[in-house]
């Protein structure tokens, strides 16, 4: 079985620059989830699907950040624009459905804002 | 809002040595998730608990309800397991949210 994956790997990106990070979830994977790992700490929620819903953005920066799951498969999360604070790893991860289930994660996507 | 606490923070151990990282939480939890994070980011999903104890391998995780409290243990640990272990939880029935841990660096020398 193919897992969740993300691209790209790693970035590097001005401030005030925008930056797009893809990522396809396990086949037939209900939820979906975005998070932030800032160095140092544990992964932080920004946004979660269920389907091409969204559950839960409340701690999504949306003065600057949009995720969008348009065909309830893969999704895009979008930083415009970026500020030195924003570098982290950003990780996705998907589950069969919302309530009580395990996340299966990707790689991460490694943003570094200069 | 649950708090979770992860120690050490930090855990240099030989190879062959038993290692234990201990997590504790705040308010009461419907599951208690054990991940595995190696340099690059990407993490995987080592357990997944709500009560008793589970093994896999050489890892064994344990988790005691009344006492907000859960440990990882590696048995014979090698180079290999470097890495950060996480804790997260899920608070309640109803709650599909994890609140996740710092982490425990581990670095394990041959």
């Amino acid at each position: 079985e193919a897992g969740v994956a993300q691209s790209p790997r790693y970035k590097i990106i001005e401030k005030r620059q925008s930056v797009a990070f893809w990522c396809n979830p396990i086949s037939g994977h209900a939820t979906l989830y975005w998070y932030q790992q800032i160095l140092g700490q544990g992964p932080k929620l920004l946004i979660q699907f269920q389907n091409n819903g969204v559950v839960d953005d409340s701690q999504l920066p949306k003065d600057r950040f949009s995720a969008e799951r348009l065909k309830g498969v893969d999704s895009t999360l979008k930083i415009q624009p970026a500020k030195l604070e924003d570098s982290a790893v950003y990780l996705c991860a998907s589950a069969p459905g919302t309530w009580g289930y395990e996340q299966y994660f990707g790689p991460g996507t490694r943003l570094t804002v200069t | 809002k649950n708090e979770v606490e992860q120690s050490p923070q930090n855990l240099t151990a030989q190879e062959g040595e038993f290692i234990t990282i201990n997590c504790s939480y705040s308010v009461g939890i419907s599951a208690l998730h054990w991940l595995q994070q190696h340099p690059g980011g990407g993490i995987v999903s080592l357990f997944m608990l709500s009560s008793g104890k589970k093994k896999h391998g050489r890892l064994i995780a344990t988790i005691n309800i009344q006492e907000k409290h859960s440990s990882l243990h590696i048995t014979a640990s090698h180079p290999r397991d470097s890495a950060v272990y996480i804790c997260a939880v899920r608070s309640g029935a109803g709650s599909y949210q994890l609140t996740f841990g710092k982490g425990t660096k581990l670095s394990v020398i041959p």
